[in-house]
């Protein structure tokens, strides 16, 4: 079973717009991480928020997490087309196994 | 490029058959974890392993095993192949001090049993 679930699954955007997309989880957590992955292929690390930090950044990307409501949103700001990919947040809890959710699709358009 | 190399990068099995992917982890780490993506979903953790030893197992039957070696690196085995085996499997690598720190993964294995 899947810990985390990613909302909204696809989203479309304009070049230079922002993306906001969202993560649920069901348990408690020792942090929460975002992937992103192209075309199927192997996922890249984008950022790690601890269970004790509330918002976190790093070049265009803007992670929050709120433990009290167990959810993570991930903002993409000015996105380009290189960023069209599927994102993905993941949990680690203490037994050290990270757990995926489905992923968001997102689509930049030119 | 994370450091992190599978192979073979594709695979075709014959349904019963087994399978062995490899994997070798990034030099330094010496924690290695398994995962199978099936197609539109998200990855599913299938085992890990911390210094040779296995320390974690998810929802996966014993047919699912694998080894990590002295210097770190893994193997998967799938025996008795089945249909819905079907599916990218990541490696993904991780160093001491794993609670807090990223894993890096690998561009995957895309195995199709017929």
């Amino acid at each position: 079973s899947q810990q985390g679930e990613e909302d909204p699954q696809a989203l479309s955007i304009q070049e230079g717009e922002n993306a906001t997309m969202n993560c649920s989880y069901k348990t408690s957590i020792n942090n929460l991480q975002w992937y992103r992955q192209n075309s199927g292929r192997g996922l890249v690390h984008l950022i790690l928020i601890r269970s004790n930090e509330r918002e976190k950044h790093s070049g265009r990307l803007r992670v929050t997490l709120d433990t009290s409501k167990k959810s993570s949103s991930l903002l993409i700001t000015a996105s380009r087309a290189a960023d069209t990919a599927s994102y993905f947040c993941a949990t680690l809890r203490n037994d050290y196994k990270l757990s995926f959710g489905a992923g968001t699709t997102v689509t930049v358009r030119a | 490029e994370t450091g992190v190399t599978q192979s073979p990068t594709h695979l075709i099995k014959t349904r019963g058959q087994q399978v062995t992917l490899r994997c070798s982890s990034q030099s330094g780490h010496n924690t290695v974890s398994w995962y199978q993506q099936a197609l539109g979903q998200g990855p599913q953790f299938i085992f890990q392993y911390y210094r040779e030893e296995e320390n974690g197992r998810g929802n996966f039957p014993p047919r699912f095993s694998g080894l990590q070696f002295p210097n770190y690196s893994s193997e998967l085995n799938v025996n008795a192949l089945e249909l819905d085996d079907s599916a990218l499997y990541l490696c993904a690598s991780k160093g001491t001090g794993f609670l807090n720190t990223e894993a890096f993964f690998g561009q995957g294995t895309r195995l199709t049993v017929v």
